[in-house]
């Protein structure tokens, strides 16, 4: 089972470069959604994702993009890196339909970034 | 606007004993749900156990079991028997649940578990 795959699991960019994280899932879910975790914040919502072609804003959307083109594909993009986004990133899914269903959020490993 | 506060950011417990993971809330929605993760250090989030806001009797996974006191808008995590592979980070989390197009967890700041042998 592979769940939810995150890529890459780790990764050193330059101050004003740019970069992919790629989230893919196989449960077939709706709802996708991006995480940044930092020192003693917890986890703190970037963007997620209802349905193939829906997105929206989290708490920390600034300075991130996302798109979702597929079911199965929710990727974030830095446009132009900056130090303050060094954190660790998590994707995840889980399914939609109603206050009960869904209740069970699947993580991936998380993607350490650093931003020099 | 919900909140979740985990006021322990570090415990330590003797291996095979119990140990008690503070986690209180606050929203003003009365359907909610809480969970709680754990986060060893090769990073992954695990799910461990979930209440619902409206669920009568307290939620129980194996060793896991979540004590929700929802007059005091609190859902401790009890692990009993702890074993040395409960040392991680725990995570409390919160849904809203107004609608379910915005499911948005709402996470504490964690609290890391050591388990002395």
């Amino acid at each position: 089972n592979a769940g939810v795959t995150q890529t890459p699991k780790f990764q050193v960019l330059k101050t004003g470069q740019s970069m992919t994280l790629q989230c893919a899932q196989d449960m077939n879910h709706e709802y996708m959604s991006w995480y940044r975790q930092d020192p003693g914040m917890g986890l703190r919502l970037i963007h997620y994702s209802v349905g193939a072609g829906i997105t929206d804003q989290g708490e920390v959307p600034n300075g991130y993009n996302v798109s979702r083109s597929t079911t199965e594909d929710f990727p974030l993009r830095l446009l132009s890196a900056a130090p303050s986004q060094t954190s660790v990133y998590f994707c995840a899914s889980r399914q939609t339909g109603g206050r009960y269903v869904g209740n069970t959020i699947y993580f991936g490993e998380g993607s350490w970034l650093t931003v020099v | 606007a919900q909140k979740i506060t985990q006021t322990q950011p570090g415990m330590f417990v003797q291996e095979k004993e119990a140990v008690t993971l503070d986690c209180t809330y606050d929203t003003s929605d009365p359907s909610y749900g809480l969970f709680w993760y754990k986060q060893p250090s090769s990073g992954e989030m695990i799910f461990l156990i979930y209440q619902g806001s409206y669920d009568q009797q307290n939620a129980t996974e194996g060793r896991y079991s979540l004590n929700f006191q929802k007059a005091r808008k609190s859902a401790n995590l009890v692990i009993s028997a702890s074993q040395l592979g409960d040392s991680a980070m725990y995570f409390c989390a919160m849904r809203e649940a107004w609608m379910d197009s915005s499911y948005k967890l709402i996470f504490g700041s964690g609290t890391r578990l050591l388990v002395r042998p």
